[in-house]
């Protein structure tokens, strides 16, 4: 089956420092990727959509220059948060449809755990 | 607004019975999907089944069934003969078929799903 991966797995990091967040499809191509973000014992919330070759599309009131996306190929899309603050601390999710396949079938990565300090 | 409404913060079932997890949704699209996910401990996301609601038929997975009720704007999950390793938080979802919504998963807020021995 189609497997997505996340690296690191978790990640502390000091306030005001930057933290990279990767997301790889590993045998399979995605033209797009999506991030959500989880915070404890809550719903997966949509931060926004990761296109190759493209600008990412942020939801509604999620900070662009905070959350820093770049989807270099088609297997891979980064996940920046800039000038990290306690209150991002969060489990952050990407997942990802095959390209060329079911819009309806998305495998998601194991999510990547940040705390801030 | 395109929101997912999960009004069981909790359930438990006994081994072996059966449960029933509600959803409700809304969306102004006639073309859409639903979902649910089932998030273990692990925290990766796992897919339980979909529904496609241009699809009268209700989904099965084995022992995961679906009520979909299109004009309701429900879709509960009946789990039939329930183990262990069901328990997790369960999630119901829904993604656009098309347009600006299209594979962009909004989450309900969650059903803790505890099975007793």
């Amino acid at each position: 089956g189609a497997v997505v991966s996340q690296h690191p797995s978790w990640v502390i990091c000091k306030s005001g420092t930057s933290v990279k967040i990767e997301c790889r499809s590993l045998d399979f191509q995605a033209t797009t990727m999506f991030w959500y973000r989880q915070f404890p014992k809550q719903s997966l919330m949509l931060m926004a959509t990761s296109n190759e070759g493209s600008k990412a599309t942020y939801e509604q009131g999620v900070e662009k220059d905070k959350f820093l996306i770049n989807h270099a190929s088609l297997t891979l899309s980064t996940l920046t948060v800039t000038s990290a603050h306690p209150e991002d601390s969060s489990f952050y999710i990407c997942s990802a449809p095959r390209s060329g396949g079911a819009i309806d079938t998305q495998y998601f990565g194991p999510g990547t755990r940040l705390t801030v300090l | 607004a395109q929101t997912v409404t999960q009004s069981q913060p909790e359930m438990s079932v006994q081994e072996a019975e059966t449960v029933t997890l509600s959803c409700t949704y809304d969306t102004s699209e006639s073309d859409y999907y639903l979902f649910w996910y089932k998030q273990p401990p692990s925290r990766q996301m796992i897919l339980v089944i979909r529904q496609e609601a241009y699809k009268q038929q209700n989904a099965t997975e084995n022992r995961f069934s679906v009520n979909f009720q299109k004009a309701a704007k429900s879709f509960s999950l009946k789990i039939s003969d329930s183990q262990l390793g069901d328990a997790a938080m369960y999630f119901c979802a829904r993604s656009g078929a098309g347009g600006t919504s299209y594979g962009k998963l909004t989450f309900g807020q969650g059903t803790i799903l505890t099975v007793h021995p």
